[in-house]
């Protein structure tokens, strides 16, 4: 079954430091695809990120890097140089399969804080 | 490009009222999706769809009927209000799916009281 974990469920961490965001899943199907989204305070969902089950290379997007381990079942994010602006909800999300029926869950989120 | 758009914004009802939650999108995008959050938690999938005319139960389907109407257009109901049912409430499409640079588009949300 089609399943998505975060472990931390919050982490402190200085700003200008790089911080790595966990995220693991389960699935049976060898075509995924798995989303980060930010959510600060006020409530939107801000896309960062995508990396496909079939990319060849991690995804990068600016100061986010997806740390893609397909063995390990693994989609790390990682904020190089953390800004006081990251401090949000995180949520590692997966779609199963690639038809317009295919479900994408979420996982329960990380509560990012940056220390100025 | 107005994106996703929900409504309303806001809604307060009592225990055993009804309500439905309006969600449109502009992209030509073939599947919808409903979520919910509650405070201090991830999104769980309520229902979502593939296209018009059809729907699949998600997550947490128990208290919540969908309809969608045509492409554009997908409507959460919830039939008798439960104070379980206080959540803020996420409309997204996306799809097709396998671009490069795939990604679901989300509505700025529903925040929702059952007294």
């Amino acid at each position: 079954a089609q399943k998505i974990t975060q472990t931390q469920p919050g982490m402190f961490v200085q700003e200008k430091e790089a911080v790595t965001l966990d995220c693991t899943y389960d699935t049976s199907d060898p075509s995924y695809g798995l989303f980060w989204y930010k959510q600060p305070s006020s409530g939107e969902m801000i896309f960062l990120i995508y990396q496909g089950s079939y990319d060849q290379q991690n995804a990068t997007e600016g100061r986010y890097s997806l740390n893609f381990q397909k063995a390990r079942k693994s989609a790390n994010l990682v904020i190089s140089a953390s800004q006081l602006g990251d401090s949000a909800m995180y949520f590692c999300a997966m779609r199963e399969g690639y038809s317009s029926a295919s479900k994408i869950i979420f996982g329960s989120g990380t509560r990012l804080s940056i220390r100025p | 490009n107005a994106g996703v758009t929900q409504t309303p914004k806001f809604q307060v009802l009592k225990t055993g009222q009804s309500m439905t939650l309006q969600c449109a999108q502009d992209m030509n995008h073939n599947s919808m999706y409903w979520y919910r959050q509650d405070p201090g938690m991830g999104l769980r999938l309520i229902y979502y769809s593939a296209s018009e005319g059809t729907t699949d139960k998600g997550e947490v389907p128990n208290g919540y009927n969908v309809s969608r109407l045509n492409k554009r257009e997908f409507s959460l109901r919830l039939e008798s209000a439960a104070p379980s049912q206080t959540s803020v409430y996420f409309c997204a499409s996306g799809a097709p799916w396998g671009g490069v640079r795939e990604k679901l588009f989300f509505g700025s949300g529903t925040q929702l009281s059952v007294l």
